[in-house]
């Protein structure tokens, strides 16, 4: 798999309950950021967790981060219909310097009102 | 709150052709990033710039392209001669140097070449 695989590819539930993302990458990271993109706009950024942090919490939002097994998780609790989106992981190696990120494919989140 | 700008939203061209496309970054950012997304594909990083030099950049990023901040406000990407596949959602990003090292990121410029 490559850098920054997400899964599931698409993940639909009811408005209301949890969503889960998962997210698993190869190389050694500094970071590892989440981004929220709705059909057809820009890149919103969510939450950054580093490589030295275990979980962080941002509202109805929680990243976990394994560094061991190379993954991280995503949960949306108490879903609204405006969660739907396309949800991307981006992990900055740790090279240093002005690194870009990379992108995994994306989990596509559809909330069923 | 401050924000990246991209202009144009969408721009339509014809294969060969040159296209600028014009970001302005967040004021006091110090890096900037250019990035694609073809449709129903992942975001792929194509070059990074600090200290009006390129720092980065991916196997993407070939002779056609290139960068520039040409007055100290905007950040510019320029493919010489188009091809179809260019066609994509082109993301311009910033970042101020610190320890939180978020990218800000555009609403994107949709390239359609044809």
């Amino acid at each position: 798999s490559q850098q920054g695989e997400e899964d599931p590819q698409a993940l639909s539930i009811q408005e209301g309950e949890n969503a889960t993302m998962n997210c698993s990458y190869k190389t050694s990271i500094n970071n590892l950021q989440w981004y929220r993109q709705n059909s057809g706009r820009g890149l919103v950024h969510l939450i950054l967790i580093r490589s030295n942090e275990r979980e962080k919490h941002s509202g109805r939002l929680r990243v976990t981060l394994d560094t061991s097994k190379k993954s991280s998780s995503l949960l949306i609790t108490a879903s609204r219909a405006a969660d739907t989106a396309s949800y991307f992981c981006a992990t900055k190696g740790s090279g240093g310097g002005a690194d870009g990120l990379t992108f995994g494919k994306g989990t596509h989140l559809i909330i069923q009102p | 709150e401050p924000e990246v700008t991209q202009t144009p939203s969408h721009q339509v061209t014809q294969m060969g052709q040159e296209v600028i496309l014009r970001c302005v970054p967040i004021s006091n950012h110090l890096y900037f990033y250019w990035y694609r997304q073809i449709l129903g594909q992942k975001v792929e990083f194509l070059v990074s710039f600090y200290n009006n030099e390129i720092s980065e950049k991916s196997e993407i990023f070939d002779d056609q392209f290139s960068v520039e901040r040409p007055d100290g406000s905007n950040f510019t990407l320029k493919i010489r001669s188009t091809k179809l596949e260019d066609s994509a959602m082109y993301f311009c990003a910033s970042l101020l140097r610190g320890p939180l090292n978020i990218q800000y990121f555009g609403a994107g410029t949709r390239l359609s070449v044809l």
